[in-house]
């Protein structure tokens, strides 16, 4: 049974390009988490979602991020012309059910913006 | 909203050493969990609590959730090289599927 898989693992984009982040959930898990750890610091969440609808959105920068979880296919984390503050690790966690339980994280992807 | 602090920040300790790193709340913790990460890595699993006063081992970590389900202590006894990375808390507020992360501890496990 794979974890929950991300990719890429690094990605490099130059100011005002687009990066597009992948997360596979675990099988069987439904609720997709995205978390963004810029450097030296903590983990902050973004995003929960279930599949075809975001349930929270809350740490959401309020422009040029978007996330989304179709009914096939993987969790996608998009950011619009990205900018260097962007660079950070992104982190996405599964779980089979709400309230965290079986909470599963990915190896994130480390993005880099030049 | 919901705000972890662990302490220390990072912690240097000779093999074979124990060690304990603190996790308090500014409010009531529902879930606390521990994950350990290493750098360039993802976050691995340790532990998750939920009961005041409830303690988990595995290996040689344990971790603690005070009774007043404020406060959370992973101990680490006879430290060794592998244990090395940082340290993450992270709380369930009850009401929300998503964690708050403290700030993590990073430990080095010297020769």
């Amino acid at each position: 049974n794979a974890g929950v898989m991300q990719n890429p693992r690094h990605l490099v984009r130059r100011r005002g390009q687009e990066a597009r982040l992948r997360c596979s959930p675990m099988k069987g898990h439904s609720h997709v988490y995205w978390y963004r750890q810029l450097p030296e610091e903590g983990l902050k969440f973004m995003v929960y979602l279930q599949k075809e609808n975001i349930i929270d959105e809350s740490g959401m920068p309020k422009e040029r991020f978007s996330a989304e979880f179709p009914k096939e296919g993987p969790s996608i984390l998009r950011i619009q012309q990205v900018v260097r503050g962007d660079s950070a690790a992104y982190f996405c966690a599964s779980s089979p059910q709400a309230q965290g339980y079986g909470y599963t994280f990915g190896s994130g992807t480390r993005l880099t913006v030049v | 909203s919901q705000e972890l602090e662990q302490s220390p920040q990072s912690l240097i300790v000779q093999e074979g050493k124990n060690l304990t790193i603190n996790c308090t709340s500014s409010k009531t913790l529902y879930g606390l969990y521990w994950y350990k990460q290493k750098y360039g890595e993802g976050l691995i699993f340790l532990m998750m609590l939920q009961k005041g006063g409830e303690e988990k081992s595995h290996e040689k970590i344990t971790a603690k959730l005070d009774e007043k389900k404020q406060q959370s202590s992973l101990h680490i006894t006879a430290s060794q090289p592998s244990h090395a990375g940082i340290y993450l808390c992270g709380a369930d507020s009850g009401t929300a599927s998503k964690l708050t992360f403290g700030t993590g501890t990073r430990l080095q496990v010297t020769l």
